[in-house]
């Protein structure tokens, strides 16, 4: 089983959708969880750090479920500017180490 | 403020080179990251440093592959002899855990090509 998984996609949506992506991970023991996200041929840029309580910021809402080691983006009233790869990163707990293992990635392509 | 800059930004080389690529992190962050991502196999970790000491180097996949960091502003992972299937993006990222996050910088990335 992958420490991170996600659905690969690709989602396709029209612009104005809402959008959920989900992911699961393997160890209870991770404290830490974002979503990155990736440009075509570009660096994974963090989008938003995840809490406990869920946060939000703008059309991006996340959520986590530590009882079920499950973590969702939500994005609202999609944008052309939001097709691109979503990534699930959670850190890796052993040791304080500061490493991050990331998913694979689920493509999202809005359309007009 | 300078994000993580990294050189070259393409490379393309042939099979038994000998290929380096450059890291500089973001100044003040004490753990550095190498990473490989390809189609297939996705974001691979390498190896990672903190105060330029190497602290686990279990992803790096084989002998061919070296990394160093000689000072805090400056990281070199090589690659002698190169093969094809190590064509890939190769990133580095930085991070500051003394900011209580977890948050890795990344930098734009060298992409790889192996003939």
């Amino acid at each position: 089983r992958k420490e991170v998984e996600q659905d690969p996609g690709p989602f396709n949506v029209p612009e104005g959708a809402t959008v959920a992506f989900n992911c699961t991970y393997s160890n209870s023991a991770s404290q830490s969880f974002f979503w990155y996200r990736q440009d075509c041929r570009k660096e994974p840029k963090l989008l938003m750090s995840v809490y406990s309580s869920g946060n939000e910021d703008g059309r991006f809402t996340a959520q986590l479920n530590r009882a079920s080691q499950y973590i969702s983006l939500l994005i609202r009233d999609s944008k052309l500017s939001d097709s691109a790869t979503y990534l699930c990163v959670v850190n890796a707990p052993s040791g304080n180490t500061g490493k991050l293992i990331f998913g694979q990635g689920t493509t999202l392509q809005v359309k007009p | 403020d300078a994000g993580v800059i990294q050189s070259p930004r393409h490379e393309v080389t042939e099979m038994g080179q000998e290929v380096t690529l450059r890291c500089k992190p973001i100044s003040g962050h004490d753990y550095l990251f190498w990473y490989r991502q390809t189609m297939m196999r996705g974001l691979e970790l390498l190896i990672y440093f903190n105060n330029n000491v190497p602290i686990d180097d279990s992803g790096m996949p084989e002998d061919r592959f070296s990394a160093k960091m000689p000072n805090a502003s400056f990281s070199t992972l090589k690659i002698q002899p190169s093969e094809p299937r190590d064509s890939a993006v190769y990133f580095c990222a930085s991070n500051d855990r003394g900011s209580s996050t977890d948050t890795q910088y990344f930098g734009p990335g060298t992409r790889l090509t192996v003939l």
